[in-house]
C-alpha cells in the first residue's frame, strides 16, 4: 500500500515553461514533505520542503505547495532549465520518529 | 556541508559472494539508513538506525542485515549475494528522529551480482 504516490513517471517541458510536479499521500499523520532531485549516478539532492503548518514555501526557481485537504503536495520549477532534467521523488515524514516515506519518483525532462 | 560517503561506486560480485557494502557521515548524525533503487520502484528502505549498536528492518530486509559499531558508520551485509540483489544501493544520515529532518544521501553503490 503506497503511502506516497507519484502518478506520473515522466514529464516532458519545454526549456522556459512551467514544470509541475505532483504528488499525493494517503497517511494524514504525515506533517513534513521534501523534494529530492536524483540524477544517474548519484545520490538524491534534497531540492526543497514544507512543513504541514505552511501551504507553499519558495526557494528561488522551486515553489512547493501543500493542500493538506486533499492530501496533495506539487512542486513547481519556473523557468525549467535543462539542467532540471533528473527524477524527482516525493517524500514525507510523520512526527515521532519515523523514517522518510518516498514516492517511485518522476523523470522529468526538459527540452531545450 | 554534510558528507555522506560510500566505500565504492561500483562493484561486480558472484552470486553467493557475502557483500559488505560500507556508508560514512562526517556531520555527527544520530539516523542512518539504507535504500535500494530500482527502475520504476523508487526508493526503498531496507534497514535504519536511530543509535549506535541499534537497528531497526526496513520495507525490504529479507537478505540483508546491517551493522552500527559507531556513530558516524553503517554497514549493509549481504550475507549471500544473489542477482536479484542487483541494484544501486544508496545510503543516507539525518541529525535527529525526534523531529521532522532532512535525509542526505551518499553518491550509491552500484552492484551487479553475476
Amino acid at each position: 500500500d503506497q503511502q506516497v504516490k507519484q502518478n506520473s513517471p515522466s514529464l516532458s517541458v519545454q526549456e522556459g515553461r512551467i514544470s509541475i510536479l505532483n504528488c499525493d499521500y494517503t497517511n494524514s499523520m504525515f506533517d513534513y514533505f521534501l523534494w529530492y532531485k536524483k540524477y544517474p549516478a548519484e545520490g538524491p539532492t534534497f531540492l526543497i520542503s514544507i512543513s504541514s503548518i505552511k501551504d507553499k514555501n519558495e526557494d528561488g526557481r522551486f515553489t512547493v505547495f501543500l493542500n493538506k485537504s486533499a492530501k496533495h503536495l506539487s512542486l513547481h520549477i519556473v523557468p525549467s532549465q535543462p539542467g532540471d532534467s533528473a527524477v524527482y521523488f516525493c517524500a514525507a515524514s510523520a512526527r515521532g520518529n519515523t523514517p522518510l516515506v518516498f514516492g517511485k519518483g518522476t523523470r522529468l525532462s526538459v527540452i531545450a | 556541508d554534510v558528507k555522506v560517503t560510500q566505500s565504492s561506486r561500483y562493484l561486480v560480485k558472484r552470486t553467493g559472494e557475502k557483500v559488505f557494502l560500507e556508508c560514512v557521515q562526517d556531520m555527527d548524525h544520530e539516523n542512518m539508513f539504507w535504500y535500494r533503487q530500482d527502475p520504476g520502484l523508487g526508493l526503498r528502505l531496507i534497514y535504519f538506525s536511530y543509535d549506535v549498536k541499534m537497528k531497526e528492518k526496513g520495507d525490504i530486509p529479507e537478505g540483508y542485515s546491517v551493522s552500527r559499531e559507531k556513530k558516524e558508520r553503517f554497514s549493509l551485509i549481504l550475507e549471500s549475494a544473489s542477482t536479484n540483489q542487483t541494484s544501486m544501493y544508496l545510503c543516507a544520515s539525518s541529525y535527529d528522529r525526534r523531529r521532522a529532518e532532512t535525509q542526505y544521501f551518499g553518491p550509491g553503490t552500484r552492484l551487479l551480482v553475476l
